[in-house]
């Protein structure tokens, strides 16, 4: 019964390289979630996925960043062109429905180092 | 602008003891929040969560206090247990919404 998995759990980049950060949901859950946290923040929300479609990017910004759930396989976040201020930990959750106050279950995350 | 506050940054205490983690909020279209428990190293965990129809819910050793009219809620772990300690995180959801806005976090130390 595994949890949410994402991979790598660290990366290191150097500036202007690429990142692609892998999330696999809990089974069962159609409904992946990635969130940023900057050192000494809390987690900021980047973007909200269903297989095949992108429902709520809001959070993600507008360059360099991308996010997709294919029908098959886990979901990526890439971040293209890699700058120092992207070094954070990225956390993936899922959940079964993405009803409103639907418990998200998260993943390990993945601590990003840009050189 | 932060919406969800937590204050303290950290917060020792004595194993047996109660610890009270408190979160501020500023939006008053929240109305589902949530607490969350990090170790380092791993993801956050869900922990326990309240309806703004209630002001109090209790698992356990975990109790959440909401007061609306003060914008506020409280996290009660009594007795506290050197296991818990941990990063907590305040969360909050407005109706209608699927994601929280989350707190910067309070470190909790239990010393044994």
């Amino acid at each position: 019964n595994a949890g949410v998995m994402q991979n790598p759990r660290h990366l290191v980049r150097r500036r202007g390289q690429e990142a692609r950060l892998r999330c696999s949901p809990m089974k069962g859950h159609s409904h992946v979630y990635w969130y940023r946290q900057l050192p000494e923040e809390g987690l900021k929300f980047m973007v909200y996925l269903q297989k095949e479609n992108i429902i709520d990017e809001s959070g993600m910004p507008k360059e360099r960043f991308s996010a997709e759930f294919p029908k098959e396989g886990p979901s990526i976040l890439r971040i293209q062109q890699v700058v120092r201020g992207d070094s954070a930990a990225y956390f993936c959750a899922s959940s079964p429905t993405g009803q409103t106050q639907e418990t998200q279950y998260f993943g390990p995350g993945t601590r990003l180092l840009v050189l | 602008d932060q919406q969800v506050k937590q204050n303290s940054p950290s917060l020792s205490v004595q194993e047996g003891r109660i610890s009270i983690l408190n979160c501020d909020y500023t939006n008053s279209m929240f109305d589902y929040f949530l607490w969350y428990k990090k170790y380092p190293a791993e993801g956050p965990t869900f922990l326990i969560s309240i309806s703004s129809i209630k002001d109090k819910n209790e698992d356990g050793r975990f109790t959440v206090f909401l007061n609306k009219s003060a914008k506020h809620l409280s996290l009660h772990i009594v007795p506290s247990q050197p296991g818990d300690s941990a990063v907590y995180f305040c969360a909050a959801v407005s109706g209608g919404s699927y994601i929280p806005t989350f707190g910067r976090g309070t470190s909790l130390i239990v010393h044994p």
